[in-house]
């Protein structure tokens, strides 16, 4: 079965930028979605499709996805970012979605 | 704005069944596909079940095939998880998921709340 591959923790400082990959063999040929979840809300979807932002995500929010590692990037972090993010993508040989293990994001 | 509203769940024993059900809004529910999705405490998330638009089509994950039934009433606009069989390892928080597409969930587009199962003796 593919392997995808997050960081369990990233911290960072108001303000500064987060980093947070999901990584896979030549995981640049799917497309990759980006969910947050935060402790008593309902998920969200804050990427799809790579780098696509649904209604509603900042312009803050983005994500890319090239060769073996997708990134979603959060510039000028806010305490309301502090959240468990996790990607997905579309495993067509198996035909079913399969996530990443999630990456808890800490805002210092 | 979209709105999926939990309800069902809570305590069974090993081996019990219990109901989950999905109340949508604000879309078209009988254009899109809908699932489910847990996440056992402390893990990640894991997909669960989904079912076509019309309902013609329904797929589960390998730890739930033959326990857990997916249904929908598009008339009511409600989506229905049967938990049969319960094990330990079910005891999670389970989310109602829309997806994009009609015939499969690729991309998750909306959430409910989630509710909780826990499966203990």
């Amino acid at each position: 079965s593919y392997v995808v591959t997050q960081p369990p923790s990233v911290s960072v400082a108001p303000g500064q930028t987060a980093t947070i990959t999901c990584g896979g063999n030549n995981i640049g040929s799917k497309s990759v979605h980006w969910y947050q979840l935060r402790p008593g809300q309902a998920p969200k979807l804050v990427i799809s499709y790579d780098n696509d932002r649904p209604s509603g995500i900042p312009e803050r929010i983005s994500g890319s996805n090239f060769g073996n590692t997708a990134t979603l990037t959060i510039s000028r972090v806010e305490a309301r970012d502090e959240a468990d993010y996790f990607c997905q993508f579309w495993d067509s040989s198996a035909d079913l979605p399969v996530f990443g293990g999630g990456t808890k994001l800490t805002v210092l | 704005e979209v709105e999926l509203v939990q309800s069902g769940g809570g305590l069974a024993q090993p081996g019990g069944t219990l109901r989950l059900s999905c109340a949508a809004s604000n879309f078209d529910f009988s254009d899109s596909a809908m699932g489910w999705v847990r996440q056992a405490p402390g893990k990640g998330l894991e997909w669960v079940s989904a079912i076509s638009a019309r309902g013609r089509a329904t797929f589960h994950a390998v730890s739930v095939e033959g326990r857990f039934t997916i249904s929908r009433d598009n008339s009511k606009s409600t989506l229905s998880l049967e938990m049969n069989r319960l094990r330990v390892e079910d005891t999670a928080m389970y989310y109602c998921v829309r997806g994009e597409l009609s015939t499969v969930i690729k991309v998750f587009l909306s959430w409910g709340q989630g509710t909780l199962v826990t499966v203990s003796s």
